[in-house]
Parts: structure tokens; sequence; C-alpha cells
């Protein structure tokens, strides 16, 4: 049983379509991530959720949209795409809480990752 | 300010030698760190963590990391390498005083040959 599963695995789509990511964890976690990594591996946050609250929103064009509806999905909605868009993005929980409360040392599981390509 | 730098960018190891992978960190704060490997076309996987406990740390697959703070360093070690462990790795430094701040080194991607 995955612990956290993302759709599609792969994405192909022309320049200009709205695209969407989604992301559901059955961990129980309290946090979800949204990284991009490019050709060259690197891994960039985007956005991080806690109990569906935006908590870390990271310089990303606008056209980027996360939701999370409850606290086991966060879903991301692509506008307008771009040809720098296409990368791998992975979504990703953690066992944290909000408040100031430091736990289980902000181990990430992540997803499979989804390929995204912007023809 | 956090950052993480892993020395290098590739390493190449013959099949049954040791590999080592080199990290060092920068922390304002007592910092948590980890390894994560990625295999080809896979999500990242936890190796090993580091919470201001044993300084060796013990990992999956047989890695292992030292964490030396007068060094600021937290290199990943092996005694041997199987050709299954060619991946990239990726070492991570996180913020652990509740807050979310979790920095990727670029990652090494090793290479091992028969």
């Amino acid at each position: 049983d995955t612990a956290v599963s993302q759709t599609p695995k792969y994405l192909v789509t022309q320049m200009g379509n709205d695209k969407s990511i989604k992301c559901e964890q059955n961990l129980g976690h309290d946090t979800m991530y949204w990284y991009k990594q490019d050709s060259k591996k690197f891994l960039k946050i985007m956005f991080s959720y806690n109990n569906k609250e935006l908590i870390i929103n990271e310089t990303v064009p606008n056209r980027f949209s996360p939701k999370s509806p409850d606290k086991a999905h966060l879903n991301l909605h692509i506008n307008s795409l771009e040809l720098g868009d296409s990368a791998v993005y992975f979504c990703a929980s953690s066992q944290d809480s909000l408040g100031g409360r430091f736990s289980g040392a902000n181990v990430l599981t992540f997803g499979a990752g989804s390929r995204l390509t912007v023809l | 300010a956090q950052s993480v730098t892993q020395l290098d960018s590739h390493v190449s190891v013959s099949e049954g030698t040791p590999v080592l992978l080199r990290c060092n960190y920068s922390s304002s704060y007592s910092p948590s760190l980890f390894w994560y490997v990625q295999h080809p076309n896979k999500g990242l996987q936890l190796l090993l963590k580091y919470t201001s406990a044993a300084t060796l740390v013990k990992g999956i697959n047989g890695f292992e990391a030292e964490f030396k703070k007068s060094e600021t360093s937290f290199h990943l070690t092996k005694p041997s390498a199987h050709m299954s462990d060619a991946a990239e790795y990726f070492c991570v430094v996180s913020l652990g005083t509740g807050g979310f701040k979790t920095i990727f080194g670029a990652g090494t991607r090793l290479f091992v040959k028969a």
C-alpha cells in the first residue's frame, strides 16, 4: 500500500495548457509538500501545507496554485504552462506539528514523482 | 543561515571498494541531518538521520554517517560498494525548532563499476 501516491506519473502537454497533479498520503502525517526537481537533479521546495494551512510559499510564479482539501491531500494546479515548467514534481509528507513543537526530526516521505514535459 | 554543500557532484568506485560521499553544513542551530537516496526514475528514500543522539549513525543497506561538529561535516560511507548502490545521494539539513526549513544539497551521483 503506497504511503505517498501522486498522479499522473507522466504528463506531456503543450505550452499554454493548464494541468493538475494530485497527491495523497495515507500515513496520517500533518504536513505535505511539493518539490520541483530540475534536469540537474536540484530539489527546490515550492509549497508546504500543515493541516490544510499554507505555511511555506517559496518564490514560485502564481501560475502554480496548491490546494489542500484535507490534510491527506495536496494537489498542484499549474496554469498557462511554460517550457521552463518541465521538471519532475515530487510530493512529500512529514509528521511535524505546527505550534513550536519539534517532532520526528522532519523525516520526509516522498512520492515517486510526476514527470511533466511541456512542448 | 543554513546551507548544505555536497563536495562532489560525481563519485565513481569499483564494486567491493569503499564509498565516501562528502557533505558539509552550516547552521545557526543544532541541526538535524539526513541522507536520502534516489534511484533512477524513483522518489527519494531516507537512508539515515542524525538528531543529536549518537554521532555515528547507521542507516539502511550498510551505509553510515558520522556527525562531526568541529568540522561541520556529515559524510556518508559504506565499506563495500554494490552495483545496486548506483544512485543519486542527497545530504539534507533541517531546522528543528518547529519550523519547516529543510534544505537539500545539490546531490552526488554515485557510479559503481563492475
